[in-house]
């Protein structure tokens, strides 16, 4: 079935660095997402991004975090300065967003700040 | 706001046994409901969704959904479970305009014994 991919599984950076971490999302969704998950906890919403553009994004979605997709290449997520909070599996999703509530995951990057 | 409760943080059943996992809603607009599986470890999996017509909706292995308005509820039921079904289930709303922000519950952890 449709995949959604991301690269790399698992980052190590030291706190204060800038990480991107990538998404190679279903090819033809026009939606994407990212999501932020602490080992063994609830699924938290970041942000959304339709068009070129963020749509929505949460409080967790701090000043430090960006987003963008050039000219429809890997949705990315960059975080820069990176702080020890921000360690956790960061879950892209894409959807067609044509009456679907199926929105594909990818299998997260494991983020790990020191 | 679009809120997930899932009242039930842990469930342990035998194997063969039947499950119901609960979720409820809040939400005033007209949404979709979806269950999503994440096995340990892995990213999430998309199991089944509603967003009208027949309340009870069934997934893939084995796993069906009843939807209630009166009671806000999406609860999730497997007849027999097997040891595999053990995994984090999430319950999660999305609202039919926008950005599709799929917003998901805490989850509940299922843990099937032999």
């Amino acid at each position: 079935g449709p995949k959604v991919l991301q690269i790399p599984s698992h980052q190590i950076i030291d706190m204060g660095q800038m990480v991107t971490l990538n998404c190679d999302p279903v090819s033809n969704h026009l939606y994407f997402y990212w999501y932020k998950q602490i080992l063994g906890q609830q699924m938290e919403f970041l942000v959304n991004f339709y068009n070129g553009k963020v749509m929505e994004k949460s409080k967790l979605f701090k000043d430090q975090f960006s987003v963008e997709r050039p000219d429809g290449s890997y949705f990315t997520l960059k975080i820069q300065p990176t702080a020890l909070e921000d360690s956790a599996v960061y879950f892209c999703a894409s959807s067609s967003g044509q009456g679907s509530t199926e929105v594909f995951f990818g299998k997260g990057t494991r983020l790990t700040v020191v | 706001t679009q809120t997930v409760s899932q009242s039930d943080a842990h469930v342990t059943v035998f194997e063969g046994d039947s499950v119901e996992l609960r979720c409820n809603y809040s939400y005033g607009g007209s949404i979709y409901l979806s269950w999503y599986i994440q096995h340990h470890g892995h990213g999430l999996q998309f199991l089944l969704k509603y967003y009208s017509g027949n309340p009870v909706v069934q997934g893939v292995n084995g796993f069906e959904a009843e939807f209630s308005k009166s009671d806000s509820s999406f609860h999730l039921r497997k007849a027999s479970v097997h040891w595999s079904d053990s995994a984090v289930y999430f319950c999660a709303v999305s609202p039919w305009t926008g950005g599709y922000k799929v917003v998901f519950g805490s989850g509940t952890r299922l843990l099937v014994s032999p």
